[in-house]
């Protein structure tokens, strides 16, 4: 169990360009999360996952946002078009089933210039 | 509309104390509420979750308070030390039922224990 492994830990973008981040769950770990926390806010769900279905999105994942999770393992989370609002830490969360608690990784930090 | 209200926003203790750490919820649907400490640079981590089917939890210094009819629940931390400075997060979610478990988390408590 090496934990929720996040990549990369920090980015920084212009305004208007593409970004994509990984999240590698933890191996047993069907279900995976997205969360987005800005500073001094708790973390607002973004997208999960069961395996590789996509099963609930966010009212703040808009049209720019788009994750995937092809072979129900790692994840990604790509952000087009990128705006200083997109500007946050992006949580990865796993976990076994929903009685247990989520593992989050440490997060990839993007600033938008 | 925020769902989980939580306070104070920040909090002082001195070392050996107890913090206390507040939440008020909306949704009674929600039947499942962690909470979580995050140091600087860091994911959260949790640290200890209630079901409503009880009144309190106690995990060693932490200790979860829980009233259904109020729909507050709050977090004790007894013999507070410079090592549990961070910032906590209460949360909720919805565990029953065929949906998804996102958790809703109110917006923080950055406590900081004074040696």
């Amino acid at each position: 169990d090496t934990g929720v492994s996040q990549d990369p830990r920090h980015k920084i973008t212009k305004r208007g360009q593409n970004v994509t981040f990984r999240c590698d769950p933890i191996s047993e770990h069907n279900r995976l999360y997205w969360y987005r926390q800005t500073l001094g806010q708790g973390p607002e769900f973004l997208t999960y996952f069961q395996n590789e279905a996509q099963l609930e999105k966010s009212r703040l994942l808009s049209d720019r946002f788009s994750a995937e999770r092809p072979k129900g393992s790692f994840s990604t989370l790509e952000i087009q078009r990128t705006e200083q609002g997109d500007s946050a830490m992006y949580l990865c969360a796993s976990s076994r089933n929903k009685e247990h608690g989520y593992t989050f990784g440490s997060g990839t930090r993007l600033t938008v210039v | 509309q925020q769902q989980v209200k939580q306070s104070p926003q920040s909090l002082i203790v001195q070392k050996g104390g107890i913090s206390i750490i507040n939440c008020a919820y909306e949704n009674t649907a929600f039947d499942y509420f962690p909470w979580y400490q995050q140091f600087p640079g860091k994911g959260p981590a949790l640290l200890i979750a209630i079901r409503p089917d009880v009144s309190e939890k106690k995990e060693g210094r932490f200790t979860i308070s829980f009233n259904k009819s109020a729909k507050q629940f709050s977090l004790h931390i007894m013999d507070s030390q410079p090592g549990d400075s961070a910032t906590y997060f209460c949360a909720a979610s919805i565990l029953s039922g065929g949906g998804a478990d996102g958790l809703t988390f109110g917006k923080g408590t950055h406590l900081i224990i004074q040696p």
